[in-house]
């Protein structure tokens, strides 16, 4: 069975400076998806960033990035110019390709903006 | 225009009780699931339906039965509610991934129902 894990309860990162996210997954299946979600307290989950696992470049989304490292499993999410609106849970996700067709969320990361 | 819609978004009832959450989705979709979010933010597949079947049924007490009328609704029916089924409950939709099928297709998640027990 797939697993998604994220280490880091809590972090904090002071307003325009860079703070990464980690994430690491297990899983014996070659083709898949990886995510990024953000919930902000209005509890919506948003989309934040895709990766496809065959794709080698990493993706990027305006201020978001990724390092996606297979052979590592290992997916962290990187946030430049840290805005007080990215203050949220951060969800890392997984989806696979079959037709057991479900995401599995890590237990997220919240992410403080100090201003 | 809301793409994947929840009603209530927030219930509050008694141990013991039934009820319902209805979902729909205008996205024209094969495919919608009920995810469960419990206090700690841990988010968790519960069923998923594809074109009215049941292809995810994780490990759900057999007092939560989802019902798919169509292909747009599912709905989550909670029997003898407990204490511990308090959370917030997210529909989300999407066309079934396909292996070999480069094109994806995104889970859309509605706005989540937030059920709280006493």
């Amino acid at each position: 069975a797939q697993t998604v894990t994220q280490s880091q309860p809590e972090m904090s990162v002071q307003e325009a400076e860079t703070v990464t996210l980690s994430c690491t997954y297990d899983t014996s299946e070659s083709d898949y998806y990886l995510f990024w979600y953000k919930q902000p307290p209005s509890r919506q989950m948003i989309l934040v960033i895709r990766q496809e696992a065959y794709k080698q470049q990493n993706a990027t989304e305006n201020r978001f990035s990724v390092n996606f490292q297979k052979a590592a499993k290992s997916f962290s999410l990187k946030i430049s110019d840290s805005q007080l609106g990215d203050a949220a849970m951060y969800f890392c996700a997984y989806r696979s390709r079959n037709r057991d067709d479900k995401i599995i969320f890590g237990k997220g990361t919240r992410l403080h903006i100090l201003p | 225009d809301t793409a994947v819609s929840q009603t209530p978004k927030y219930l509050v009832t008694q141990m013991g009780n039934d009820k319902s959450i209805k979902c729909e989705q205008n996205l024209g979709h094969d495919t919608m699931y009920w995810y469960k979010q419990d206090s700690k933010k841990f988010l968790k597949i519960m069923f998923s339906y594809n074109n009215k079947e049941l292809i995810i049924n994780e490990t759900v007490p057999n007092r939560f039965s989802p019902k798919s009328p169509d292909k747009a609704h599912l709905n989550l029916h909670i029997n003898s509610l407990e204490l511990g089924d308090s959370a917030v409950y997210f529909c989300a939709s999407s066309h079934l991934l396909s292996p070999g099928v480069s094109s994806y297709n995104e889970q859309f998640f509605g706005p989540g129902t937030r059920l709280t027990v006493l």
